[in-house]
């Protein structure tokens, strides 16, 4: 079974831009959530969406948001990039009531200049 | 709040040494325990989890207990492998369901031959 796969692995923007991350879950999988990894801050929750609906949220600002399809592939978006917006972007994926197993993808790795 | 804390990295150990990283959590409710591995340019993968009050979670040599009365999940391995060096991360998961995972800071463990 094909593990979490993420779109594009890097990304170099600058300040300003915005930019869009994709996310295909685990075959099967419905829930997926976004994390922020960050030297500094280190692994912090974005959202989970579960059936097209996001379940869970974070504490982001607004210019972080995301939406999931009905083939549970996800995307999360940036808008008016920043320097601290600069981190490894991971995605994972769960079924429901699988516990609170979660599988991440390899990330993207989004760098701001 | 929910919050992990784990010793600060890096740890270094020569081959075949016996790994101890301490884990400690504060939670609200009765949380779910994991640990998490990360081996350089990749996602996390669970390595091993406990549910429930002196459960013992193991997985490729690597053993922790979840210990209600001292709030901790330390991790433990007898023999180290130089495969072994990764960031390790001790999480925490409250609630039924699929709810966000909350991370220890990472411990980054060098094994060398």
């Amino acid at each position: 079974k094909a593990g979490v796969t993420q779109t594009p692995r890097y990304l170099i923007k600058t300040r300003g831009q915005q930019v869009t991350l994709s996310c295909s879950p685990i075959s099967g999988h419905r829930s997926v959530s976004w994390y922020q990894q960050t030297p500094g801050q280190g692994l912090q929750f974005l959202f989970e969406y579960f059936s097209e609906t996001q379940r869970n949220k974070g504490n982001f600002p607004g210019r972080f948001s995301g939406r999931q399809f009905s083939n549970s592939r996800s995307e999360m978006n940036v808008s008016t990039l920043e320097l601290g917006d600069s981190a490894l972007y991971l995605c994972a994926s769960s079924l429901e009531r699988q516990g609170n197993e979660q599988f991440f993808g390899p990330g993207t790795r989004l760098t701001v200049l | 709040g929910n919050s992990v804390t784990q010793m600060e990295g890096p740890v270094t150990l020569s081959e075949e040494a016996f790994l101890t990283i301490n884990c400690t959590y504060t939670a609200t409710g009765y949380p779910s325990l994991f640990w998490y591995v990360q081996y350089p340019g990749e996602g996390l993968q669970l390595l091993l989890k406990a549910t429930k009050a002196d459960d013992k979670g193991s997985n490729k040599g690597f053993e922790a207990t979840y210990r209600k009365e001292t709030t901790s999940f330390h991790l433990e391995k007898g023999s180290v492998q130089v495969s072994d060096s990764a960031v390790y991360f001790c999480a925490l998961s409250v609630g039924s369901g699929n709810t966000p995972l909350v991370f220890g800071k990472g411990t980054r463990l060098s094994v060398i031959a």
